[in-house]
Formats: structure tokens, sequence, C-alpha cells
């Protein structure tokens, strides 16, 4: 039962312009979402984290929307740069008492110059 | 400086041999994690801990064995019973912070090639 899903593998943006990575998940209990970052041969870092109870998170560059009716949420990047250029995973909170922690397939971004 | 180390980066094996990958934290962290990463397949869990003597299988756990016996640390075998053991393996442990947002800390990786 996957709970989070990205859908594109891949997406591919000229440098300057917007990066928009997107997904979808299954549960509406979940409390917020996180969004990683992962560069080749590196673990991955957190980037940003979306409580709930709102529908937009902005972090300089970086900006979270959820949309809760549609089960949805979305990173923007903007402007993106080349160094933004990585696999983006988006995570929902474990369930219960699990401490299970799932990420989506990830997306990998590349911005060229 | 505190953080997780995995080693070694590189390990590489012959096709039957178990091979343990090491996983230190000094974070303090209850919880530890133990992923793999494929081409194609994001990251995938395969065993967790969110206290010391005790695990639990993640979603990808046949072939892999684990123990937690000190808190800082969560090593992972990866047995012959392990059928395409060649990945990217990522160690984390968490924590959650003032605002109840669970933290992960990543690892920087141990590349497995068996051949």
């Amino acid at each position: 039962d996957q709970q989070v899903k990205q859908n594109s593998p891949s997406l591919s943006v000229q440098e300057g312009r917007i990066s928009i990575l997107n997904c979808d998940y299954t549960n509406s209990m979940f409390d917020y979402f996180l969004w990683y970052k992962k560069y080749p041969a590196e673990g991955p870092t957190f980037l940003i984290s979306i409580s709930s109870i709102k529908d937009k998170n902005e972090d300089g560059r970086f900006t979270v929307f959820l949309n809760k009716s549609a089960k949805h949420l979305s990173l923007h990047i903007v402007p993106s740069q080349p160094g933004d250029s990585a696999v983006y995973f988006c995570a929902p909170p474990p369930t219960g008492n699990t401490g299970k922690l799932i990420f989506g397939q990830g997306t990998t971004l590349q911005v060229k110059p | 400086d505190g953080g997780i180390t995995q080693s070694p980066k590189y390990l590489f094996r012959k096709e039957g041999q178990n091979v343990t990958l090491s996983c230190e934290q000094n974070l303090n962290h209850d919880a530890m994690y133990w992923y793999r990463q494929d081409p194609g397949q994001g990251l995938r869990l395969i065993y967790y801990s969110q206290i010391v003597n005790d695990f639990q299988k993640g979603d990808i756990a046949e072939g892999y064995s684990v123990s937690r016996e000190k808190k800082e640390s969560f090593p992972l075998t990866v047995t012959s019973a392990q059928k395409n053991p060649t990945a990217f393996y990522l160690c984390a442990s968490s924590s959650r912070v003032r605002t109840g947002v669970l933290s992960l800390h990543f690892g920087n990786g141990t590349r497995l090639t068996v051949t």
C-alpha cells in the first residue's frame, strides 16, 4: 500500500524558471508532510515541511502547497538553480506509533544552465 | 560534530558471502532506520528500530538482519539469502523536534556491489 506517490520520475527545467514537484497521498489523517533532497552518493537532507493545518509553507526559494481536498502536495522552487538538481522525496509522518517512515519514489530534477 | 557515520563508503563482496554494514550515530537519537535505494525505486525501508534491543521489519526485510545492542549503533547484515544485494544503502536516525515533526538524519550511504 503506497501511502505517497510521486508520479513523475523526472523533471527538467531551465535555470531561472519554476520547478514544480508533485506528490499524492492516500491517508487524510497525516499531520504533516516532509520533503527531502538527495544528491548522488549522499544521504537525503531535510528540505521543508508543511503541517496539515496549513495550505502553504514558504522557505526562501522553496514553497510547499497542500491541497487537502485533492490529497495532493507540491513543492515549488523559484527561481530554479543548477545546484537544485537532485532527487526530491516526499514523506508522510509515521502512522500510529510504529515509527515506520515511508518515502515516495522520488522525482529527479535537472536544472539546465 | 554530531552526525551519522556509515562505513565503508564502497563495499565489494562475492556472491554467497554475508556482509555487515556499519552505522553509528552520536546524535542521541532513539530511532534508527535502514533503507536501500535502487534506480527508479526511491527509498525502500528494510528495518527500523525505535529503541535499544527492539527492531521491526520494514517493507523489504527478507535476506537482511539487524541488531540494536547500543543506542548509537544499528548494523545491517546482508545475507546470502538476499537475491539482489547490489544497491546503495542508507542509514538514518530520527528525533522529534518541538513541534512534533519527525526529523530524519541520514548518513552518506554505503554502495554495496556483489558479484
